[in-house]
Parts: structure tokens; sequence; C-alpha cells
């Protein structure tokens, strides 16, 4: 069976200070690896798609990467609005189940002042 | 302009009855899904359609019925409410059969049965 473990649980970082959050998986044959951001009260947000191991996408102040085994949601010099529950989610395509998405169960991330 | 839009918002019910959350994607997209969100966190798929044709149906109670009766719209009727359904349920859709462009997800219902 599928599975997305993330870690930490929770994180909370000054404005400015630089952290990474982990997603590792077990997939048969991965077909993609996505990030989604999750505000209070609201639907979750895409984010990334990384399709194989080395690649790298960026967007504004998040860089997420991905090997054979996890991937890494890197956050720059982050601000207050960056706040929010980060989940990760893999995309099977060898057991029939290429059609959803198996999610973990998010960084909740904090960013104060 | 919504894309994805889910009513109602909110739900506080009785144990034992029936209610339904409707759902609608003006994206033009070809598959739809529920997933349940429980507090936890924890996203969970229960069902998916693509062109109103059911592709996924995972280990779900059949108290829970999916309609869809054209590709913009699945409903979610849930039959005899428990307590552990609690829970919010997201609606969401993608292009193609699959999720590799990534979901739309609406804005969530959140059920409360009481």
């Amino acid at each position: 069976e599928d599975q997305v473990t993330q870690s930490p649980e929770a994180l909370r970082l000054q404005e400015g200070e630089s952290s990474s959050l982990n997603c590792s998986y077990t997939v048969s044959g991965l077909r993609g690896l996505f990030w989604y951001r999750q505000d209070p009260g609201k639907g979750p947000e895409f984010l990334f798609t990384l399709y194989s191991a080395g690649e790298e996408k960026e967007k504004e102040r998040l860089k997420a990467t991905l090997t054979k085994k996890e991937s890494f949601l890197h956050i720059t010099a982050p601000k207050p609005e960056d706040s929010a529950t980060y989940l990760c989610a893999v995309q099977a395509g060898l057991t029939g189940g290429g059609n959803k998405l198996t999610f973990g169960t998010g960084t909740q991330l904090k960013v104060e002042l | 302009d919504t894309a994805v839009s889910q009513t109602p918002k909110y739900l506080v019910t009785q144990m034992g009855n029936d209610k339904s959350i409707k759902c609608e994607q003006n994206l033009g997209h070809d598959t739809m899904y529920w997933y349940k969100q429980d507090s936890k966190k924890f996203l969970k798929i229960m069902f998916s359609y693509n062109n109103k044709e059911l592709i996924i149906n995972e280990t779900v109670p059949n108290r829970f019925s999916p309609k869809s009766p054209d590709k913009a719209h699945l409903n979610l009727h849930i039959n005899s409410l428990e307590l552990g359904d609690s829970a919010v349920y997201f609606c969401a859709s993608s292009q193609g059969r699959g999720p590799l462009y990534g979901y739309t997800f609406g804005s969530g219902t959140r059920l409360t049965v009481v």
C-alpha cells in the first residue's frame, strides 16, 4: 500500500529563518509527487508536481526537490503569509491506483515576526 | 467565479439523518473526486468519476453514495449518518483521467453529526 510520511508535524519559524519540510514515501511506481498548501478553513491549493528523482521546482520562496525515497520543500526567508499546512501526496502508477492521490498528514508551518 | 464550489459549507445534523453535499466545477475538467479529511488533517479518497463513470470506489460504507449527473457535477449522499462521519468533505477536479496536472479543490463541507 502506498504510504506518505511528513515531518515535522509542526514547525515554528521566525521571519527570514529558512528551513525544510520532509516527505518520505513508499509507492509502487511513482507517477508524480505533489505539494499542496492548505490554509485554515480552505481546500488544499496546488503548488508543485515532481515526476522523477533529481527534479526541482521553484515558486517564490518555495523550492521542491525529489529523490527516490523522499521530497523536500525548502522555504527560503519565510514570511508570516507562508504560514499554512503543507501537504505532500503521491500518485502511483503500477498498482491500478493511478487515478488517485495518497496524502500525508501535513506539516503545520507558523512563521512569526 | 469559483472554480470548484461545494454546498453547504457547514452541515450540522443528528445521527440517523440522511444528507447530501453538492459539488460543481466550471473548469471543464473531466474527473471529479470526493475526499474526506479527518480531525488529524488526513485526506483520504472516497470516490472518483470520469465523465460520469465511477472509476474509484474506495472502501467506504455503502451508506455513502456518489452521483454524477454530468461531468461538471458530483454529489455525495449519505444515509443514516453516524458520529464517525463527522469530518470535512472536499470535492476536487482534475484534467484528464487522473491528477497529474494537480487537483483543484473546493473549500470543503464541514459535517458535524450530533
